[in-house]
């Protein structure tokens, strides 16, 4: 059982290139999401989807969209990226209505 | 809505001594509340939750957590610190739905010798 995988570990880019983060889980879970860790901010949440075919917005989504390919897949796509999206993106997945969530290692991202 | 607060950014201790980690929420209604441990360069594992019941709940790594409803507190405890348990540390409320969860901004742990 790998849990919750995300590709990829690190990546730079250049301000205005594209790029998607990938996440998978075999966990079977439902609930999938998308958060951003700052130093001092702790973790933020960008989108998550409820349920396979579903998405919404949580707390900081601008400059991000996201989509749920399958039950097992959520991706991060950041369309023209800028240095204030410089950040390490996890991805989780939650046990539904209990919110207990598992998380995977994390992707670093640097924009200059 | 709801919120956490965890007071200390950082705290350093001795191996062998003990710990408490603070955490206030604000919430309306009876809360979901979580701890979680970072280790450098890894995701959140999570070392316990409150749901209902018991207060004092007890989770993996020998930690445990109480849960003060007059306080608005769950402070995360732990008897004796290996230095293995230097991380970040993060306290979470959730609401009961499966998409309401906030994290606080973490206290991070130094284990001295």
């Amino acid at each position: 059982n790998a849990g919750v995988t995300q590709t990829p570990k690190f990546q730079v880019l250049k301000t205005g290139q594209s790029m998607t983060l990938q996440c998978a889980q075999d966990m079977n879970h439902n609930s999938m999401y998308w958060y951003r860790q700052d130093p001092g901010m702790g973790l933020r949440l960008i989108y998550y989807s409820a349920s396979e075919g579903t998405t919404d917005k949580g707390e900081v989504p601008n400059g991000y969209n996201v989509s749920r390919l399958n039950k097992r897949e959520f991706s991060l796509r950041l369309e023209s990226a800028a240095p204030s999206q410089t950040s390490v993106y996890f991805c989780a997945t939650g046990e539904d209505y209990q919110e207990t969530q598992y998380f995977g290692p994390g992707t670093r991202l640097l924009v200059l | 809505a709801q919120s956490v607060t965890q007071p200390d950014i950082h705290i350093t201790v001795s191996e062998g001594a003990s710990l408490e980690l603070r955490c206030n929420y604000s919430y309306g209604a009876t809360p979901y509340l979580f701890w979680y441990v970072q280790s450098p360069g890894q995701g959140l594992q999570l070392l316990l939750k409150y749901f209902s019941g018991d207060t004092l709940v007890q989770g993996i790594k020998g930690f445990e957590a109480e849960f003060k409803r007059s306080q608005s507190s769950f402070n995360l405890r732990k008897p004796s610190v290996h230095w293995s348990d230097a991380a970040e540390y993060f306290c979470a409320v959730g609401s009961g739905g499966y998409q309401k969860v906030t994290f606080g901004t973490g206290t991070k742990l130094q284990v001295i010798p």
